[in-house]
């Protein structure tokens, strides 16, 4: 099946900081690339749908200004947190879907992050 | 309204026994794709079983099986024979149109421990 891998797999860093999460697909060009934050013990919830070569489209809530969202190329899309605070700490997963009719979303293996 | 629905924050079952994961949905589109994920503690998600909404079986993979109750808008996972690596979070999605590249929607999910 289609691979989607995230990078880093666990990052701590200070208050105050940005972190870049990067999120690829392996074997396929996806078009559309989903972002996802789960606080501990809870559900995904959605922050943005980026499509490549466009803007990301952010959910309710979710600050543009601070989840910096580039998906510049049909393989790769990025997430950065900027000026990162101990609430941003979290896990965040990506999932990836192809342009074709029918072609499916796949997960990536998540991002922890941590904010000290 | 709650798009999907998991009333059961933690389950326990015997090694080798069956055990039922509830799970009903909310939708107003007569087209719908409902989904089960295994989270284990690394925080992949992993994909289980799928069930469209004008399949006219249930569907199966393994030792999986979605109890599909279209009239009562429930979609159950059913795990057979129930082994310790079984011992995750489980969690629920759904969905709406036709569009692989339409957004999920997850329950809170379920907290699976299988007891040796």
């Amino acid at each position: 099946g289609a691979v989607v891998s995230q990078h880093p797999s666990r990052v701590i860093c200070k208050s105050g900081t940005s972190v870049k999460i990067e999120c690829r697909s392996l074997d396929f060009q996806a078009t559309t690339m989903f972002w996802y934050r789960q606080f501990p013990k809870q559900s995904l919830m959605l922050m943005a749908t980026s499509n490549e070569g466009s803007k990301a489209t952010y959910e309710q809530g979710v600050e543009k200004d601070k989840f910096l969202i580039n998906h510049a190329s049909l393989t790769l899309s990025t997430l950065t947190v900027t000026s990162a605070h101990p609430e941003d700490s979290s896990f965040y997963i990506c999932s990836a879907r192809g342009g074709a009719p029918g072609n499916e979303q796949f997960f990536g293996p998540g991002t922890r992050l941590t904010v000290l | 309204a709650q798009k999907i629905t998991q009333t059961q924050p933690g389950m326990f079952v015997q090694e080798k026994e069956a055990v039922t994961l509830d799970c009903t949905y909310d939708t107003s589109d007569p087209s719908y794709g409902l989904f089960w994920y295994k989270q284990p503690s690394s925080g992949e998600m992993i994909f289980l079983i799928y069930q469209g909404s004008y399949d006219q079986q249930n569907a199966t993979e393994g030792r999986y099986s979605l109890n599909f109750q279209k009239a009562r808008k429930s979609a159950n996972l059913v795990i057979s024979a129930s082994q310790l690596g079984d011992s995750a979070m489980y969690f629920c999605a759904m969905r709406e149109g036709r569009n692989t590249g339409n957004q999920f929607y997850f329950g809170t999910g379920t907290s699976l421990t299988v007891i040796p």
